[in-house]
């Protein structure tokens, strides 16, 4: 049974750069045609996608988001990873990583989310 | 690309609940659906618009047709109070409905 789980700083100060890591256990981040994502959801509100990345390293990226994201993977520590760089009050969220298990399927497993408030 | 739901939905203990999540030729799209308890994780309920995971009881099922699909419950129990969220891939982007709360009362 597949496991994710959100690990980084929990305050990040404006202008900075956020950096979050996925830890997958349970099987291989290469495994099959799994592909992994980044969510995120401000308090009270809805689910924003932020990307997602093949095992190979392929990415693709909300492009409301613009160049400010970067997801990256280590398949040899079965771990994923987000950048989100100049960071503003808008980024605090409740972020969330999660697999997707191929082509138009859904996504699921999700971690259990991780914090993020962006304040000086 | 957007998809629209209703904000909220009420149904009544062991009645029929629909969540609907519209978008331009949304049929031709695969949806999936997450339900989201108070301060949990979503959870894929529907995907590839009615088709259910491993676990999710057989109460909830889905359809797709024209520019609407349709999450329904039926025999709603109380736990299924929570929100609700559709998504479609659009281009290569995930795109996520603005959720819709499910009250059982």
């Amino acid at each position: 049974q597949v496991q994710l789980q959100e690990s980084g700083p929990g305050l990040v100060k404006p202008s900075q750069t956020l950096s979050l890591t996925c830890n997958v256990s349970g099987d291989s981040i290469s495994s099959g045609s799994y592909y992994w994502s980044w969510v995120r959801q401000p308090a009270g509100k809805g689910l924003e996608w932020i990307g997602r990345i093949y095992p190979s390293g392929s990415t693709t990226y909300n492009p409301s988001l613009g160049s400010r994201v970067t997801i990256s993977v280590d398949t040899s520590k079965n771990q994923f990873f987000l950048k989100v760089t100049s960071v503003t009050a808008a980024d605090t969220a409740v972020y969330y990583c999660a697999m997707v298990r191929g082509v138009n399927k859904g996504f699921g497993p999700w971690g259990q989310g991780t914090l993020v408030t962006v304040s000086s | 690309y957007e998809v629209t739901q209703p904000p909220s939905v009420s149904v009544s203990p062991g009645q029929t609940a629909s969540i609907t999540c519209s978008g331009d030729k949304l049929g031709t799209k695969y949806a999936s659906w997450y339900q989201q308890k108070p301060g949990q994780s979503p959870v894929l309920v529907m995907y590839q618009d009615s088709r259910r995971p491993s676990g999710i009881p057989e109460r909830f099922s889905g359809s797709s047709s024209g520019d609407t699909a349709t999450l329904t419950i039926s025999g709603t129990q109380a736990v299924d109070e929570a929100d609700y969220y559709c998504q479609v891939w659009d281009s290569y982007n995930a795109i996520f409905g603005g959720g819709t709360k499910l009250t059982v009362l």
